[in-house]
Formats: C-alpha cells, structure tokens, sequence
C-alpha cells in the first residue's frame, strides 16, 4: 500500500477485555513507532521497532501493555484488561531507516480509536 | 533533553488573514523540528520540516515556518487562511538521544477555527 495503515479503526471494549490492534507500516521501512493519544492532546511515544527487535519500550504505561513485530514488518499492539484510562487514539508510524531526522521523516497511520466502556 | 511549548492552545482566524502558530522549543543538539496536521479523524499529516539547509521552510498547502536559533522558536505561519486549514496543529522535535531513535516529542497542540 501507500501508506501506513491501521486496524481495527475504531474499538469498543468492556473494561477487563484484552485487545489487540494491528498496525501494516509502509514497505520496507526499518522503524516502526507506537505513540498513544489521550483526547485533547498530543499523541506520547510508547515503543520503537528496527526490525523485529524492540529497542525501546520505554513509554508503555504498564505492564499490561505489550508490542511485537515479529518478521519485521507488520505490528501489533496488545492491552490485557483493558482499564477506562486506557481509552486514547493509538497512533502507528513508519519511517524508512533507523533514527528520525529531518531526512528520515515518520509517516503516520489513521490511527485506532479504543474506546474502554 | 528535548521538548516543545506551543504558546497557544486556540487560535481564531478569519478567511483570508494570516495565520501564526507560536512554537518554543528545547533542545540539547541542533534539533530536527516539524510541524504535523491533524484533521479530524483523520491521520497525522506533515506540513513542514526544518531541515539545517535553510532558516525559511516553506510545506504544503501555503505554511511555513522560520528557524530561529537565537529565539528557540519554530514559528508556523500562513499569509491567507482558507476554511480547510481548521484542524489541530502540533510542533514536534525529533529526541535525538543515544538510545531515543527519533521517537517524536509532541507539543499540546493548536486549535486552529476559521471563520468566514
């Protein structure tokens, strides 16, 4: 495809359900970015891909959060038990080659919109 | 360590007059700085990035943005809005730490309304 693309779109969960959303990064980009965001404000860092390995997790709010990319290309992202605090947008971005510059922009996918009932 | 303040949370324009988005930033290095749109429901966009080759950048759909040093700022303007530019405006630095990656620091965000 031609960009990033997300799915499911939009996901409703009864608080305490496991959730999983998916993220299809441009072709042959190396990096792949998780980012969270809360309503009303700018989306926050949670984990970064080159490849298939998890070099920073640093931003998952807890562990009931979890990431892989296990062939280097497609994502996933995984919340267990689901708590209402957890309602944001979860944005995926893709960049070509490792370290974000002004020569290496991010591109970002729609986003999925989890809303924890 | 690297972060960005935008000054204003919402700005009002009417149709046809110039726009300004005020934008801070801090940085250790020399940053790579960008401006990203967001419409609503709708992905992140990138208007304009700060490349070092040039303090003036001009993006997409009429925007851009100056580069200065001495004032920290990143400044988003446009000379004439038009009703389509009504959207969230976020000024992001690229972390550019040993072990950051790239990943993106965002600012709160700009609540652009036109008016006719």
């Amino acid at each position: 495809g031609a960009g990033v693309s997300q799915s499911p779109r939009y996901k409703v969960a009864k608080r305490g359900q496991d959730v999983a959303l998916r993220c299809d990064p441009i072709s042959g980009h190396v990096s792949l970015f998780w980012y969270q965001q809360a309503l009303g404000q700018g989306p926050e860092f949670l984990t970064y891909f080159q490849n298939e390995a998890q070099l920073d997790k640093s931003g998952l709010p807890s562990d009931r959060f979890f990431a892989e990319r296990p062939e280097g290309s497609v994502s996933t992202l995984k919340i267990q038990r689901t708590q209402q605090e957890d309602s944001a947008v979860y944005l995926c971005a893709s960049s070509l080659f490792p370290r974000t510059s002004s020569y290496n922009e991010q591109f970002f996918g729609p986003g999925t919109r989890l809303t924890v009932l | 360590a690297q972060s960005v303040t935008q000054l204003d949370s919402h700005v009002s324009v009417s149709e046809g007059t110039p726009v300004l988005l005020r934008c801070n930033y801090s940085s250790s290095y020399s940053p790579s700085l960008f401006w990203y749109v967001q419409h609503p429901n709708k992905g992140l966009q990138l208007l304009l990035k700060y490349t070092s080759a040039a303090t003036l950048v001009k993006g997409i759909n009429g925007f851009e943005a100056e580069f200065k040093k001495s004032e920290t700022s990143f400044h988003l303007t446009k000379p004439s809005a038009h009703m389509s530019d009504a959207a969230e405006y976020f000024c992001v630095v690229s972390v550019m730490t040993t072990d950051s990656w790239g990943k993106l620091q965002f600012g709160a965000g700009t609540q652009v309304v036109v008016t006719p």
